[in-house]
């Protein structure tokens, strides 16, 4: 069966500081990735979703970046964090057109 | 631009009643999801529609598509206190990207 992993689960991180925030997929091969935010008890924003090794997408313009090293390793980074960025960060993955399958999250506040 | 709506905004009711959460949208799409999410953690997909007017039935939940695939209901019978969560539709038109609703926040109450 397939597993979605995230971590870390919480991050308290100052302004101004970098961001690594990591991914991984397990018993599946060539999936669609995705980055998700969400705002407090709200719905999702795409952030960037990946087809493959090196294939980004990004949704919205931002001083966030993601990166896709390996086929089941997904990456949300950034060189400077702002107090915007603080919120709730979710990693997806899909195959088939239709259904999406989410990591437990990631809850950065930025202080 | 695909946009979905979702009302209510809120719900909040008691035990045993019964409930229906609406996501619609001006766009049609192929396909559409309904998650439940629980505070801190990650959405859990409950099913996906993909047919014009289908009914896809999961225990008491009952999910409808409608006729021209731009909208969607969640009815719960006899909601227990485990329904209590954020409900969030998802739409998929053929490609990689989902657009989501902004949520309804339902409270079961004992």
């Amino acid at each position: 069966s397939q597993t979605i992993h995230q971590w870390p689960a919480t991050l308290v991180q100052p302004v101004g500081s970098p961001l690594s925030l990591e991914c991984t997929v397990e018993g599946t091969s060539n999936p669609n990735l995705y980055w998700y935010r969400q705002a407090a008890g709200r719905g999702l924003q795409l952030l960037f979703y990946s087809v493959g090794i090196g294939q980004i997408s990004s949704e919205v313009p931002q001083n966030l970046s993601a990166s896709r090293p390996q086929d089941r390793q997904f990456i949300l980074s950034s060189k400077k964090l702002l107090l915007s960025d603080s919120g709730f960060y979710l990693c997806a993955w899909s195959l088939e057109p239709y259904e999406q399958y989410f990591g437990p999250g990631t809850r950065l506040t930025v202080t | 631009t695909q946009l979905l709506e979702q009302s209510p905004q809120f719900l909040s009711i008691q035990e045993g009643e019964n409930l229906t959460v609406y996501c619609n949208s001006s766009s049609v799409f192929s396909s559409l999801q309904w998650y439940r999410q629980e505070p801190g953690e990650g959405p859990v997909l409950l099913v996906t529609v993909v047919t014009g007017g289908e009914v896809k039935k999961l225990k008491r939940l009952t999910f409808q598509f409608g006729d021209a695939r731009k909208d969607s209901s969640l009815h719960i019978t006899a909601a227990q206190t485990g329904d209590t969560g954020l409900y969030l539709c998802a739409g998929n038109n053929y490609g990689q990207n989902f657009v989501f609703g902004p949520g309804t926040r339902l409270s079961v109450l004992p």
